[in-house]
């Protein structure tokens, strides 16, 4: 049971441009979510967040969209660099009894690749 | 990901070995994840501790697999008599709130355990 999904394996784009990362979860309890970059060898790096109270966040170049109505939250950068290729991650937390309220259920993931 | 350490960031044994895995959190953390990441797959959860408590560990199989977060020292993820499917990457996080603040899980570098 895919709870987070991040339907694209593979993104590329050009460097300046900007670059759309998706990802829908099936969840309607998920109340925070957030976006991992993670280098080959290295762990996945905390990039932005967004609570479901809100349906935007920014931070510089980073901005992620929420909709929760269509369950579907997104991860824009622009411009883009090619120091962003990497493999980015959206993850979810639900909330509810203090055991499970912890726990972050992530998607497959997403290479982007940003080109010279 | 400065901050969460992990040992050893390489870890190869042989079928029917045991494996441990230590991760020392965040400095001022005092709640720990551990994660597994199969080849192609995105991170799963696997158990949640805080210090002499294990919370949540619904993510674990329940046979050959332990963790404990004592005291005193890191916390330690224990596999017994390994096998060739418990070939993976082993990611730790911490977080320093709790589970209901939105609080951002970092991660170590992650140890990548080989069985031969």
């Amino acid at each position: 049971d895919q709870q987070v999904k991040q339907n694209s394996p593979s993104l590329s784009v050009q460097e300046g441009r900007i670059s759309i990362l998706n990802c829908d979860y099936t969840n309607s309890m998920f109340d925070y979510f957030l976006w991992y970059k993670k280098y080959p060898a290295e762990g996945p790096t905390f990039l932005i967040s967004i609570s479901s109270i809100k349906d935007k966040n920014e931070d510089g170049r980073f901005t992620v969209f929420l909709n929760k109505s269509a369950k579907h939250l997104s991860l824009h950068i622009v411009p883009s660099q090619p120091g962003d290729s990497a493999v980015y991650f959206c993850a979810a937390r639900a909330p509810g009894e203090e055991t499970s309220g912890s726990r972050l259920t992530f998607g497959e993931g997403t290479q982007l690749t940003v080109n010279p | 990901n400065a901050g969460v350490m992990q040992n050893p960031r390489h870890l190869v044994r042989r079928r029917g070995q045991e494996a441990r895995l230590r991760c020392s959190p965040m400095k001022g953390h005092s709640h720990v994840y551990w994660y597994r990441q199969l080849p192609e797959e995105g991170l799963k959860f696997m158990v949640y501790l805080q210090k002499e408590n294990i919370i949540d560990e619904s993510g674990m199989p329940k046979e050959r697999f332990s963790a404990e977060f004592p005291k005193e020292g890191p916390s330690i993820l224990r596999i017994q008599q390994v096998v060739r499917g418990d070939s993976a990457a082993y990611f730790c996080a911490s977080s320093p709130g709790t589970p209901y603040s939105n609080q951002p899980q970092h991660f170590g570098d992650g140890t990548r355990l080989s069985i031969l």
